[in-house]
């Protein structure tokens, strides 16, 4: 896993079915976000859960976050071949690191129609 | 909803040459950054921007490297002397109450 580090690298599914994305991470932090890339074009902002928060909800998606075990997950619910892109999460460590953002290799996510 | 813009979308370059990528982040935020996505692979910070200077940088942020915010709006990164591994996506960021906004990118040939 990166610092964060998703699993699995590739995810193909039905869509209609449930995605899950995992992301672990390595050192203390401060945020969480979820991000969506289609194939070489900008990031789009999904989520972000704070390191005091356990879960959220936002639409068809929802992110979980144990600090104990260092890991979220972003539940897509009832996908839809346009949930097609790379999914990545990236963790702050907030004011101290001056809130940068640190990267994991993402999660491609295909939704077969 | 405000945007952070970024220009050109696309740029194509010869080694060695100069490039200056630009980007307008949005005007009440106080952190500015640039990130880089070679292609297939993670997005990496390159450095971030506050209060008018640097105020962290990653070790791809070598000297060919500099970020400017000229005149309170622009911030830019120019790459003083490109190489062929500078190809890649870069983002610009920035950041205001625990709210990132990224731009839409600018894609850096090196040819």
């Amino acid at each position: 896993s990166q610092q964060g580090e998703e699993d699995p690298q590739a995810l193909s599914i039905q869509e209609g079915e449930n995605a899950t994305m995992n992301c672990s991470y390595k050192t203390s932090i401060n945020n969480l976000q979820w991000y969506r890339q289609n194939s070489g074009r900008g990031l789009v902002h999904l989520i972000l859960i704070r390191s005091n928060e356990r879960e959220k909800h936002s639409g068809r998606l929802r992110v979980t976050l144990d600090t104990s075990k260092k890991s979220s997950s972003l539940l897509i619910t009832a996908s839809r071949a346009a949930d097609t892109a790379s999914y990545f999460c990236a963790t702050d460590a907030g004011r101290d690191s001056n809130y940068q953002l640190i990267w994991g290799a993402g999660t491609k996510l295909i939704i077969k129609p | 909803e405000p945007e952070v813009t970024q220009t050109p979308s696309h740029q194509v370059t010869q080694m060695g040459q100069e490039v200056i990528l630009r980007c307008v982040p949005i005007s009440n935020h106080l952190y500015f950054y640039w990130y880089r996505q070679i292609l297939g692979q993670k997005v990496e910070f390159l450095v971030s921007f506050y209060n008018n200077e640097i105020s962290e940088k990653s070790e791809i942020f070598d000297d060919q490297f500099s970020v400017e915010r000229p005149d309170g709006s622009n911030f830019t990164l120019k790459i003083r002397s490109t190489k062929l591994e500078d190809s890649a996506m870069y983002f610009c960021a920035s950041m205001g109450v625990l709210s990132y906004t990224f731009g839409s990118g600018t894609r850096l040939t090196v040819v």
